[in-house]
């Protein structure tokens, strides 16, 4: 099956410092998110970005689905957004979210 | 607009018993997918039902069983619990093919 990497596994910045969070997967993809999960273990939806660059706010994300890889960028971090963003796709003739295995992002005051 | 409701949010069974757990998707969303999250496994794909049929199965024992009903209203069961079933359950809801996965706020199981 399809493979995720996320990279880095853990990240520790300080308040105020940019973040880039990167998902390379291993097939062709039809369907790409990027999630955070809060304390309690909810998947809060960030992006849903098969392709191209979207922003929201202090986030942004873009696919290149040519070169198989999404990057997620934070900038001017707040203690808030400390926690565990997962990327997931779904691979063409498949119906199942395949999830990368997490980005800790400790955010320091 | 309501969102995905998982019921109930804790459980805590002891090992040899059964659990149901619900998902209720967003309105006219047809599809349903269940997923386990343990530490050491992360986040694994459980089944994902549309319009009350299994459309895809993960890679678990026969005691993890789903349903959906026609009002898109999904069950899981799963049946002679073991230690290693503990884990934080999310369902997610999508309108269809190709869309964006919402979830809900999980069902944390702890099997004694």
């Amino acid at each position: 099956g399809i493979q995720v990497e996320q990279s880095p596994p853990d990240l520790i910045l300080q308040e105020g410092a940019n973040s880039t969070l990167r998902c390379n997967f291993s097939d062709s993809v039809n369907n790409l998110q990027w999630f955070h999960q809060n304390p309690w273990g909810q998947l809060i939806n960030l992006f849903y970005i098969p392709s191209g660059t979207k922003q929201n706010g202090r986030l942004s994300a873009t696919t290149v689905a040519t070169e198989r890889y999404s990057l997620l960028y934070i900038s001017s971090s707040q203690t808030t957004d400390s926690g565990v963003y997962f990327c997931a796709v779904i691979n063409f003739g498949n119906e199942k979210l395949t999830f990368g295995t997490g980005t800790r992002l400790t955010i320091i005051p | 607009k309501a969102g995905v409701t998982q019921t109930p949010r804790y459980l805590i069974k002891t090992r040899g018993q059964q659990v149901t757990l619900s998902c209720s998707p967003i309105s006219g969303h047809r599809s349903v997918s269940w997923y386990q999250q343990t530490p050491g496994q992360g986040l694994q794909f459980l089944f994902e039902y549309f319009s009350e049929t299994q459309r895809n199965k993960g890679n678990f024992p026969g005691r993890f069983s789903g349903r959906q009903f026609s009002n898109s209203r999904s069950e899981m069961n799963v049946s002679t619990l073991e230690l290693g079933d503990s884990a934080l359950y999310l369902c997610a809801s999508r309108r269809g093919t190709d869309t964006e996965a919402f979830f809900g706020q999980g069902t944390r199981l702890t099997v004694v």
